[in-house]
């Protein structure tokens, strides 16, 4: 499987651009990342994904790299409800099926 | 609002103890996953099912199982209960096998 890594924490301020990088070195072409977010105990969202193109949604936008080596989820306009831990995963396939492997994500903190 | 409903949200038995949890996904959704997330393992994928049928296996003990009925409702079952089983079990579902998912609100087991 594919394995990501994320910084464990990260602060924005209010109304600025927040920006989470996440490291999918070994990553396989067939292999899309994908981006949640868990608020406290909450379940977690899903926020985008993307294969090689950059996307854009009404959350959020994802970079990926050319080599998709790495991507980074940027949030445009940071509000104080953004705070939450962001996971970035990368979906892998198994001999059973599709598998979702979550890291310890990073938690972003948004400052007033 | 996810439409991903989960039943009981709290539930609090002893060791040794038997439960079941159950989900109900979006209108519409034929996949439902189900996951665990304790304070030192982080959010762990445990099953999936997908119209019935299991797809997609994890790290799920052999005292766990579920199953997803004709209607598309989905219960995990636990059993021999142990203190460290004592976790947030979340339940999402998506409409095939994409990485798309909708987690419920899960459900706290404390086991004592």
């Amino acid at each position: 499987d594919a394995k990501t890594t994320q910084p464990p924490s990260m602060d924005c301020a209010e109304g600025r651009a927040a920006n989470l990088p996440c490291n999918h070195s070994t990553i396989s072409g067939n292999e899309y990342v994908y981006w949640y977010r868990q608020i406290h105990s909450q379940g977690p969202q899903y926020i985008i994904h993307g294969l090689k193109n950059n996307e854009t949604n009404e959350m959020a936008s994802l970079i990926i790299t050319e080599d998709r080596k790495s991507s980074t989820l940027i949030l445009p306009h940071a509000t104080l409800r953004d705070t939450a831990v962001y996971y970035c995963i990368v979906r892998s396939w198994d001999n059973y099926g599709q598998n979702f492997v979550f890291g310890p994500g990073t938690r972003l903190s948004v400052l007033p | 609002d996810s439409g991903v409903t989960q039943t009981p949200k709290h539930l609090i038995t002893a060791t040794g103890q038997r439960v079941t949890l159950r989900c109900s996904p979006r209108s519409g959704d034929l996949s439902v996953y189900w996951y665990q997330q304790s304070l030192d393992q982080g959010l762990q994928f445990l099953i999936q099912y997908y119209n019935g049928e299991e797809r997609a296996k994890g790290n799920i003990l052999e005292r766990f199982s579920a199953q997803q009925f004709p209607d598309l409702h989905s219960e995990l079952n636990l059993s021999s209960l142990e203190l460290g089983d004592s976790a947030l079990y979340f339940c999402a579902s998506s409409v095939g096998t994409s990485g798309e998912q909708y987690f419920g609100p899960g459900t706290r087991l404390t086991v004592t």
